[in-house]
């Protein structure tokens, strides 16, 4: 979606480094979420906030943390990256109301050696 | 917790053939149910979904889904596919336990179209 931005769009890091991962959304949705992308495996939910104020772990949290800066941002921290780590990472803010689809970002690919 | 299946890691059809690609559900409640496509290097693009009212959801791209409740499927359909349509696709499911509210994501279908 073109409203969404992440950066960088790839990175490779050596093990121990501490990486961030930016996204910035136009559509000014209040919710946004970061998905993790594993071949073979689908999506899984890294975290989620539903505004500046309300942050929240989703299934595979460990290793992560996230910073919700403002509305429109919403950045992920692997504070200490692992060859396990390597995947790609999805931003997806989703609008108000318990039904609306969520838009997905480019991407980012990340490759921890 | 709500769960969704795709059977099939990959679908081959001859472009002009009609297509099908199969999801599975399984949920506490009602179902809220999503399709997704992902071109190659690109995030997902979501295609249609399935909140409530007639079974069959028109979507983007040409593409349908036929709801069908007694065999819980929620399975992606296209009349006619083009050599376009060759992309990853996933099905979704809206999960709201835990006091969260976020999809619970299929683990994809690959789909070939060929001439």
């Amino acid at each position: 979606d073109a409203d969404v931005t992440q950066t960088p769009r790839n990175r490779i890091t050596k093990t121990g480094k501490r990486i961030m991962l930016e996204c910035s959304q136009t559509k000014g949705h209040d919710r946004m979420y970061w998905y993790r992308q594993d071949p073979g495996l689908g999506l899984q939910l890294i975290y989620y906030s539903f505004d500046v104020k309300d942050i929240n772990k989703g299934e595979i949290s460990d290793g992560y943390s996230v910073s919700r800066q403002a509305q429109a941002k919403f950045s992920l921290s692997l504070e200490s990256a692992i060859p396990n780590q390597t995947a790609l990472y999805f931003c997806a803010p989703r609008g108000g109301g318990l039904y609306n689809e969520q838009f997905f970002g480019p991407g980012t690919r990340l490759t921890v050696l | 917790a709500q769960s969704v299946a795709q059977p099939e890691d990959q679908v081959n059809v001859a472009e002009g053939n009609p297509l099908t690609v199969k999801c599975t559900y399984s949920v506490s409640g009602n179902p809220y149910l999503f399709w997704y496509v992902q071109y190659p290097n690109r995030g997902l693009q979501f295609l249609l979904k399935y909140i409530t009212g007639d079974n069959l959801v028109k979507g983007s791209y040409g593409f349908e889904a036929e709801f069908n409740k007694s065999q819980t499927s929620f399975h992606l359909k296209k009349p006619s596919a083009l050599v376009s349509d060759s992309a990853l696709y996933f099905c979704a499911v809206r999960d709201f336990t835990g006091g969260g509210n976020k999809l619970t994501f299929g683990t994809g279908t690959q789909l070939k179209v060929e001439l």
